[in-house]
């Protein structure tokens, strides 16, 4: 089964608002990663946050982490319609280098 | 920098055929990693190298898939004989830990169709 499990599968907000996505883990982790995807393109990281980390900011992400819960949330605020794109999560797991990813969210901006 | 280069972008082969496809991480990058995507099972882990090693390719379906590294800058997956259920998007992504952060980069991937 998928190591993080991400929530909403799909959302659709209007430009301007803010939209959020969680994904969920089972096991212990090093770091977990979140990733956009465009259609029928390839995966570009966003951003990284480490296990001994809370919080990060990258421009308009946010990220959290919340390890006693093995649950991430990644916020993009002031959305745009070029922010439409599939959005993953990555978990590199504790002794294994290689990343697990969720089945991530299908986002739409209307413009 | 090129980033990492995938060939060839699409393929359309016959089951039972042979398909070999070909990664060529960013240069200076030491870790290596096989990726497919379906709608069904998402993004997997196939195998992975470190230094051209295999380290892990408990992902790896079955005998009929084989990976190679000969050397840091280029890497084929292969599939032999390749069936309709192989059908995929097949990714490669190179990284470089160890320079405190793990991003992988990943390359455009190839979409492989086996009628």
């Amino acid at each position: 089964s998928q190591q993080g499990e991400e929530d909403p599968q799909a959302l659709s907000i209007q430009e301007g608002e803010n939209a959020t996505m969680n994904c969920s883990y089972k096991t212990s982790i090093n770091n977990l990663q979140w990733y956009r995807q465009n259609s029928g393109r390839g995966l570009v990281h966003l951003i990284l946050i480490r296990s001994n980390e809370r919080e990060k900011h990258s421009g308009r992400l946010r990220v959290t982490l919340d390890t006693s819960k093995k649950s991430s949330s990644l916020l993009i605020t002031a959305s745009r319609a070029a922010d439409t794109a599939s959005y993953f999560c990555a978990t590199e797991l504790t002794g294994r280098r290689a990343l697990t990813f969720g089945s991530g969210t299908r986002l739409q901006v209307q413009p | 920098d090129a980033g990492v280069i995938q060939s060839p972008r699409h393929e359309v082969t016959e089951m039972g055929q042979e398909v070999t496809l070909r990664c060529k991480p960013i240069s200076g990058h030491n870790s290596l990693f096989w990726y497919r995507q379906t709608m069904m099972r998402g993004l997997e882990l196939l195998i992975y190298f470190n230094n051209n090693v295999p380290i892990d390719d408990s992902g790896m379906p079955e005998d009929r898939f084989s990976a190679k590294m000969p050397n840091a800058s280029f890497s084929t997956l292969k599939i032999q004989p390749s069936e309709p259920r192989d059908s995929a998007v097949y990714f490669c992504a190179s990284s470089l830990p160890g320079q405190g952060t793990d991003t992988q980069y990943f390359g455009p991937g190839t979409r492989l169709t086996v009628l």
